[in-house]
């Protein structure tokens, strides 16, 4: 079956520019999670949402950063007045089970490369 | 929350050699340590991945150990092949918390 599928795989974004990036999850998948992966290191955790509910929003880095899913399925996740630090790799990852839950497996996306100029 | 270290960074093996992967977690509560290959420009797979109430699972030329009591897990791959070069990513999943929390990459390169 399909698996889970970001768009744009590339964007490049001028400084203060707002962004917005999409992540579909495997169908009837209750967990979804966005990590951000900077060049040369893992990725690390930004946001979790079982189904529609945001229910751990501790990594996102600041205020310019959102997180949706408002239907529990497709999801997005915006930047507003990017900076060159934003610049990384942004991965969506979906679970079939909700999270906390001992080995859930978290199937990743290809991810958005985001490079802000 | 959880700390995860994974070493070494880079490793070459040549091709039919083994390659071991080690990472520690600080957090007793984690139960759960998948292991992800990433390919350049391509998205982290899970090769293998390990419960905490098992000390060793094995998949072919791949196996996992688990040291719960030293808070360590190894990544042993047997007769490497060049297909096995990427960057592998331990990670580990406490049972209160939703994330997995990463280690930083080992970057594996099987010379033929």
């Amino acid at each position: 079956g399909a698996g889970v599928s970001q768009s744009p795989r590339y964007k490049v974004a001028k400084r203060g520019q707002d962004v917005a990036l999409r992540c579909d999850p495997i169908s009837g998948h209750v967990s979804l999670f966005w990590y951000q992966q900077a060049l040369g290191q893992g990725p690390e955790f930004l946001t979790y949402f079982q189904n529609e509910a945001q229910l751990d929003k501790s990594g996102l880095p600041s205020d310019r950063f959102f997180a949706e899913r408002p239907e529990g399925s497709v999801s997005t996740l915006k930047i507003q007045r990017t900076q060159q630090e934003d610049s990384a790799v942004y991965l969506c990852a979906s679970g079939k089970l909700a999270g906390g839950y001992r080995g859930n497996e978290q199937f990743f996306g290809p991810g958005t490369r985001l490079t802000v100029l | 929350g959880e700390n995860v270290e994974q070493h070494p960074s880079t490793l070459s093996v040549q091709e039919g050699d083994s390659a071991v992967i080690k990472c520690t977690y600080s957090d007793s509560a984690s139960n759960y340590f998948p292991w992800y290959k990433q390919e350049l420009g391509k998205r982290p797979q899970l090769i293998i991945d390990i419960r905490s109430n098992v000390g060793e699972k094995k998949d072919q030329r791949i196996a996992v150990t688990l040291n719960k009591t030293a808070k360590h897990f190894s990544l042993h791959i047997t007769e490497t092949q060049p297909e096995d070069s990427a960057v592998y990513f331990c990670a580990a999943n406490p049972i209160t918390g939703n994330q997995f929390y990463f280690g930083t990459g080992t970057s594996l390169t099987v010379i033929p």
